[in-house]
């Protein structure tokens, strides 16, 4: 049982675009979210998180948006660089227990000139 | 800055072999993790420890065993290997979980390859 969903395997835009990553989830007791960056033979890392308190959450070239009603989140970076090459894992907590995070299964981005 | 560093990056074990995945971290975190991530799928969690002494199981236990003898080193033990713990094996760690930093969240190691034939 898949809880939190990123039914994208991979997208390609062109650099300069904008790059949109989806995520969706089940579990309504999901309230705090956060997107990790994947290198190739490297762990993740911490890109940007947002509480279910807030909508939107902006760091520079990332913002993500939270659609609680819908259960939906997305990642738009803009604009796209080809440093941005990797794969994106979605993530969530739930409130009853904040020593877990629950992955979504990664959408690869290609980032071509 | 060494972050959190695990060993050995690759290995091949046999059915029935047993090894430990080594996880240290530098950087005084009381929260550790142990991640396994199949191909296609996201990073499912198998231990945890919230401190020296404390450990819990998490979504993937079966197979696995863990200790926490000191805060900077977390184990990963498999006893009897199986084709099934194929797999890339990732240590984290992390602060106490503060979920009003957004900045204060989980690092991870590079990783470990694990192949059993």
């Amino acid at each position: 049982d898949q809880q939190v969903k990123q039914n994208s395997p991979s997208l390609s835009v062109q650099e300069g675009r904008i790059s949109i990553l989806n995520c969706d989830y089940t579990n309504s007791m999901f309230d705090y979210f956060l997107w990790y960056k994947k290198y190739p033979a490297e762990g993740p890392t911490f890109l940007i998180s947002i509480s279910s308190i807030k909508d939107k959450n902006e760091d520079g070239r990332f913002t993500v948006f939270l659609n609680k009603s819908a259960k939906h989140l997305s990642l738009h970076i803009v604009p796209s660089q080809p440093g941005d090459s990797a794969v994106y894992f979605c993530a969530a907590s739930p409130s009853y227990n904040t020593d877990k995070l629950i992955f979504g299964t990664g959408t690869r981005l290609q980032v071509f000139p | 800055n060494a972050g959190v560093t695990q060993t050995p990056k690759f290995r091949i074990l046999k059915i029935g072999q047993s090894m430990t995945l080594q996880c240290t971290q530098d950087m005084n975190h009381n929260y550790m993790y142990w991640y396994r991530q199949d191909p296609g799928m996201g990073l499912k969690l198998i231990y945890y420890s919230v401190g020296a002494g404390i450990t819990d199981k998490g979504e993937v236990p079966n197979g696995y065993n863990v200790s926490r003898s000191t805060t900077e080193d977390f184990p990963l033990r498999l006893e009897l290997a199986a084709p099934s713990q194929t797999s890339v094996y990732f240590c984290a760690s992390s602060y106490s979980w503060d979920r009003g930093h957004s900045g204060n969240t989980i690092y991870f190691g590079e990783g470990s390859w694990l192949t059993v034939v």
